[in-house]
């Protein structure tokens, strides 16, 4: 139990195009979702908090306008980077909580996607 | 601001030795999580402890939540080969992670 899937597990695409990662919740329904952001060799760094059916939290120093989330349904959260540029090459991963868990503070992760822009 | 401390950022040691990796804060958490990330992969569970003082054993891992929750220890015992990989702690509050830096281990045949 508690799977979550992302994809694609890797993209490459040109400097100026958007490119937008999707992460699913594949046996739980989770009403908040996280997308993280991961440099070589480091931790995971939050990017935002993405709540079904509002607006997503972003962390501070996230841009808002460039990393675009949506959470449109109990097992979907999309993350969209518009205008992507050299410098946001990085692994993005997704985690999920599981809404009926004891535990509120467990997340559940994806595989990650591999993002170079070229 | 919440932070987690974790020791040692790296550790390499033979097979059959016993490691002990630590996350410690000045902060209290309402829990405690144990990952495990493979290179080019998402952290994957290993344990969540909620309570102080709780002790939890998965196997060789065995994991613990400081009595006043600000604190938790992984200890590995006759480590192996399989057991490479980052090892992150991440403590739960304000309904988000914070995550340590991390410990990547390195376990030699």
């Amino acid at each position: 139990g508690a799977v979550v899937s992302q994809h694609p597990s890797w993209v490459i695409c040109k400097s100026g195009t958007s490119v937008k990662i999707e992460c699913r919740s594949l046996d739980f329904q989770a009403t908040t979702m996280f997308w993280y952001r991961q440099f070589p060799k480091q931790s995971l760094m939050l990017m935002a908090t993405s709540n079904e059916g509002s607006k997503a939290t972003y962390e501070q120093g996230v841009e808002k306008d460039k990393f675009l989330i949506n959470h449109a349904s109990l097992t979907l959260s999309t993350l969209t980077v518009t205008s992507a540029h050299p410098e946001d090459s990085s692994f993005y991963i997704c985690s999920a909580r599981d809404r009926t868990s004891g535990n509120t503070d467990t997340q559940y992760f994806g595989p990650g996607t591999r993002l170079t822009v070229l | 601001t919440q932070l987690l401390e974790q020791s040692p950022q790296f550790l390499s040691i033979q097979e059959g030795e016993n490691l002990t990796v630590y996350c410690n804060s000045s902060s209290v958490f309402s829990s405690l999580q144990w990952y495990r990330q493979e290179p080019g992969e998402g952290p994957v569970l290993l344990v969540t402890v909620v309570t102080g003082g709780e002790v939890k054993k998965l196997k060789r891992l065995t994991f613990q939540f400081g009595d006043a929750r600000k604190d938790s220890s992984l200890h590995i015992t006759a480590a192996q080969p399989g057991d490479t990989g980052l090892y992150l702690c991440a403590g739960g509050g304000y309904n988000k992670l914070i995550f340590g830096a991390g410990t990547r281990l390195a376990v030699h045949p």
